[in-house]
């Protein structure tokens, strides 16, 4: 959706290193998400953001930290990546009233 | 917490016939949303329909309707006149309000249905 971007679309990486990705709306939403999707797991939440620099954690956040210095831009990092952490990586934007919106999604790979 | 349940891994259906998508969820919430979400191949999720817990009328989208059975905790999605391009994985999802009147929350997903639909 032209609404929202995330980026990289993939990325390989080692164990141990740092990893940031980006997610991008132009719809001025309030609320931002950030999901991981896993076999057999289906979406689970890591952390959301309910406006600039408030954010909360989800149901998978440890090892996870996310940043929201502008509404637009809601940033998820990975400290010191683990094997254990590659999965296919969502954000989205929206609310219930008018529906849920996703980027495309980043595969991450940790080696 | 809630928990949404997928039965089906996998379903198989014929082009044009009609397929049932099972989900049950678990809340003790009276006032929720949700949801069925398509994922085909190229990985978007995209929204097929959503269901508001307050309104008893079954909602339909063309050729996609839901079953809600609220009292059941049931929410299936039958498909009518499938497509070759109905062909991905579902999701079913659920979604409290975070806060009293409003219609942010966080989305509860099942663990998905692959649907094949052949020609």
């Amino acid at each position: 959706d032209a609404g929202i971007t995330q980026s990289p679309r993939h990325k390989v990486t080692e164990t141990g290193t740092p990893v940031t990705l980006r997610c991008h709306q132009t719809e001025n939403h309030r609320y931002m998400y950030w999901y991981r999707q896993d076999p057999g797991h289906g979406l689970r939440l890591i952390h959301y953001s309910y406006g600039v620099k408030d954010t909360d954690k989800g149901e998978v956040s440890d090892g996870y930290s996310v940043s929201r210095s502008k509404t637009e831009d809601f940033l998820l990092t990975l400290e010191s990546a683990t094997s254990s952490q590659t999965s296919v990586y969502f954000c989205a934007i929206g609310a219930a009233n008018y529906g849920y919106t996703f980027g495309s999604g980043t595969r991450l790979t940790v080696v | 917490a809630q928990t949404v349940t997928q039965s089906q891994p996998e379903m198989s259906v014929q082009e044009a016939e009609t397929v049932t998508l099972s989900c049950t969820y678990d809340t003790s919430e009276n006032n929720y949303y949700l949801f069925w979400y398509k994922q085909p191949p190229s990985r978007q999720m995209i929204l097929v329909i959503r269901q508001e817990a307050y309104k008893q009328q079954n909602a339909t989208e063309n050729r996609f309707s839901v079953n809600f059975q609220k009292a059941a905790k049931s929410f299936s999605l039958k498909i009518s006149d499938s497509q070759l391009g109905d062909t991905a994985m579902y999701f079913c999802a659920f979604m409290k309000p975070l806060a009293g009147g409003t219609s942010y929350g966080k989305l509860t997903f099942g663990q998905g249905t692959i649907l094949t639909v052949h020609p």
